[in-house]
C-alpha cells in the first residue's frame, strides 16, 4: 500500500528565512504528488502538484517542490516565508495502486514569527 | 463557477444516533471522494465514486459507514450508531478524471 511520510510535525521559521517541508512517498510505479495548503479556518487549498514533465514545480505564491524519483521525495521549499504562510501543509499521493484517491501525510504546521 | 458544496457545515449529536452527510460536487465532475480528517491527524481516505463503476469502498473503518452517490451529481455519507470516535471533519472532494481533486469545506462533526 502506497504511503507519504512527511518527516517534520511543526516547523517554526522567521518571516523572511527559508523554509523546507520534507514528505516522502512509497511507490514503485507511476505517482502523481501533490501539495495541499489548510489556512487557519480554512478548508483544504491545492498548492502544487506534480504529473509528469519537469520534475520542479511552482506555484504562484512562491513555493516549490521538486519531485525526485530516486529518492522518493517531494520537498516544498520557499525562499523567504511571510507571516501569511503559517499554515498546515499536507503532502498527497496519487497513482500505483491506489489509482485515484489520495494518500495524505500527517501533515507540517508551519509558523512563520515576525 | 462553483465548487465543492458540504451541508451541514457544523453537526452535533448524540452517541447511537445516525446522521447524514451531504455533498455536491463540481459540476461535470466524474469522481467523488470522501474523506476523514480527526483532530492532530491527517485525512483518511474512506470511499471513492467514479463514474459509474462500482465505488472503492476500502478506507470504510466499519459498517456503520455507507455512502451513495447519484449519477454524477449529490452523494451522501451515513454514519449509523455514532460512537466518539467518529467525531472528526469530515471531507468531501470531486475530480474530473483521477487527477487534481478539489475540496468542499467540510462538515464538522461532534459526537457527545
Amino acid at each position: 500500500a502506497q504511503s507519504v511520510t512527511q518527516l517534520d510535525s511543526q516547523v517554526p521559521v522567521f518571516e523572511e528565512a527559508p523554509v523546507e517541508l520534507r514528505c516522502n512517498y512509497s511507490s514503485s510505479v507511476s505517482v502523481y504528488l501533490f501539495w495541499y495548503v489548510q489556512y487557519p479556518n480554512q478548508g483544504l487549498q491545492l498548492l502544487l502538484k506534480y504529473l509528469s514533465g519537469s520534475t520542479l514545480v511552482e506555484s504562484i505564491n512562491g513555493f516549490e517542490a521538486e519531485f525526485n524519483k530516486s529518492q522518493t521525495s517531494f520537498h516544498l521549499r520557499k525562499p523567504s516565508v511571510h507571516i501569511s504562510d503559517t499554515a498546515e501543509y499536507f503532502c498527497a499521493a496519487s497513482g500505483g495502486t491506489s489509482y485515484g484517491k489520495l494518500t495524505f501525510g500527517q501533515g507540517t504546521i508551519l509558523t512563520v514569527h515576525p | 463557477g462553483a465548487g465543492v458544496s458540504q451541508s451541514p457545515s457544523n453537526k452535533v449529536t448524540e452517541k447511537g444516533k445516525d446522521v447524514e452527510l451531504r455533498c455536491d460536487p463540481i459540476s461535470g465532475h466524474t469522481a467523488l471522494y470522501w474523506y476523514r480528517q480527526r483532530l492532530g491527524q491527517g485525512l483518511e481516505f474512506l470511499i471513492y465514486f467514479q463514474g459509474n463503476s462500482a465505488p472503492d469502498k476500502s478506507g470504510l473503518p466499519s459498517d456503520r459507514f455507507s455512502a451513495e452517490r447519484t449519477g454524477e451529481s449529490v452523494s451522501t455519507l451515513t454514519i449509523q450508531r455514532t460512537q466518539q470516535e467518529d467525531s472528526a471533519v469530515y471531507l468531501c472532494a470531486s475530480s474530473l478524471g483521477t487527477r487534481e481533486q478539489f475540496f468542499g469545506p467540510g462538515t464538522r462533526l461532534t459526537v457527545l
